[in-house]
């Protein structure tokens, strides 16, 4: 199976910062990677796909880069709405896919 | 707007079946290109991929779990299920229900990603 090492697995941060988490996978995946926002008690929620591309209805201050097996996920200026767990996926080839670790962005 | 639903015991024991269904409304399991899928979480872990089936009925399964999984679709009822046999503690966790999406990438390559999750339900094994 392909690894995802996703860091940090927690963050500071507060109201208008930015925030970037790190994704590395055990081998070169292309940009087959998404990205999810999980809250408690909720559903996660699909932010990006394709390593860079925005889900609709996402909004702007998401984003994602990276391709082969090193890949970032960036909050531009942190909204109240944003402290959440974040989770990448790899979804590369065939199953079984893998996620990592998750971050949890937290107030600073 | 698609919503998922799981439901089923919250408790089962040790060595005894797993069984949860997903309840789908907004969209049909038997049409489009979706897979309809299977996601846990244990307490203070990871996320981690169950299985999948397609709209076909052809499933794919994580191999760590291949042989203890089974997921099936019932058409009539609009909704999927997973059964998890001989289950331990260890299969204690948030169970998720789910839709993958695909989008044609590049040569014989897609990219899937969940595009819809269920808001999941909490399974403890224990006697």
């Amino acid at each position: 199976d392909i690894q995802m090492t996703q860091s940090p697995s927690s963050l500071s941060a507060s109201i208008g910062d930015r925030v970037t988490i790190t994704c590395r996978s055990s081998q070169s995946i292309s940009s087959h990677v998404n990205w999810y926002q999980h809250k408690p008690g909720k559903a996660p929620r699909l932010l990006i796909y394709a390593a860079s591309t925005l889900q609709g209805g996402v909004p702007s201050r998401f984003s994602g880069s990276g391709s082969g097996t090193e890949f970032f996920f960036t909050i531009n200026s942190l909204q109240p709405d944003d402290f959440a767990s974040y989770y990448c996926q790899q979804t590369y080839s065939s199953p079984p896919w893998t996620f990592g670790q998750g971050t949890k962005v937290e107030v600073k | 707007q698609v919503e998922l639903q799981e439901s089923g015991p919250g408790l089962v024991e040790p060595s005894q079946t797993l069984s949860l269904t997903c309840s789908v409304s907004g969209a049909s399991v038997r049409s489009g290109s979706n897979y309809w899928t299977w996601i846990r979480q244990p307490a203070g872990k990871g996320l981690e991929w169950i299985g999948r089936i397609y709209t076909s009925g052809g499933t794919n399964y994580n191999p760590s779990l291949s042989s203890r999984v089974t997921i099936s679709v019932d058409k009539s009822n609009n909704r999927f299920s997973l059964k998890l046999t001989s289950v331990t503690a260890a299969d204690t966790a948030v169970y998720y229900c789910a839709r993958e999406a695909d989008k044609y990438a590049y040569l014989d390559f897609y990219y899937y990603y969940i595009d819809v999750w269920g808001k999941g339900t909490s399974v403890t094994v224990s006697s």
